[in-house]
């Protein structure tokens, strides 16, 4: 699977946009983009995937190049619960017998 | 609630103990998994059953036994653990071994090991 490579820590303002951004160069064609979240003392979440186009759920926004090299996750209205570690991951979809591997992660402090 | 529960939420064992984990999914999902995250690591896989054959095991030591009864529960038997052991412990569920796109967690067994 693709490296992926996400800043350690972010802060944003309750009430606006929240953007995530993950570097994924060595990406395969056959590869999407999975955005999960872990809140403090609970199991990770799954928010959005995609693979060319972008995407939107309730959740969030998926934004990908182009070049499909990078990615950008958007919580459009950040609220003091989207505090969370929030993991970008690559890999084929639907891979039996692949891992999802979980890397460090972007730790995002949402302030009032 | 994502449709996983994991019991018990926290857990203290000595070194000795014989202690079980347990994980109910009420998805209808046909794969579960235990992942374990220690303290400032990434979680790491331990465990896949698919149909409730095990399809995975991610070079675990023997002192953690896993158990899939049937499709909706899942046991992480744990005996003789050392004091490293000490983590959270994730059950997921998804609807086909595979499909990460959509991979429910419980929300953990939070295990001290003495």
């Amino acid at each position: 699977d693709a490296k992926t490579t996400q800043p350690t820590s972010m802060d944003c303002a309750e009430g606006r946009a929240a953007n995530l951004p993950c570097n994924h160069s060595t990406i395969s064609g056959n590869e999407y983009v999975y955005w999960y979240r872990q809140i403090h003392s609970q199991g990770p979440q799954y928010i959005i995937h995609g693979l060319k186009n972008n995407e939107t759920n309730e959740m969030a926004s998926l934004i990908i190049t182009e070049d499909r090299k990078s990615s950008t996750l958007i919580l459009p209205h950040a609220t003091l619960r989207d505090t969370a570690v929030y993991y970008c991951i690559v890999r084929v979809a639907g891979a039996a017998g692949n891992k999802l591997t979980f890397g460090g992660g972007t730790r995002v402090l949402v302030k009032p | 609630e994502t449709g996983v529960t994991q019991t018990p939420r926290h857990l203290v064992m000595g070194m000795t103990n014989k202690k079980s984990l347990k994980c109910e999914q009420h998805l209808g999902h046909n794969a579960m998994y235990w992942y374990k995250q220690s303290a400032k690591k990434p979680l790491e896989l331990m465990f896949v059953y698919s149909l409730e054959e095990r399809v995975e095991n991610n070079s675990v030591p023997s002192r953690f036994s896993p158990e899939c009864p049937n499709s909706s529960h899942l046991f992480l038997h744990l005996h003789t653990l050392q004091p490293e052991d000490s983590a959270l412990y994730l059950c997921a569920s998804s609807q086909v071994w595979g499909a990460w796109e959509k991979l429910f967690f419980g929300s953990g067994t939070q295990l001290s090991v003495l």
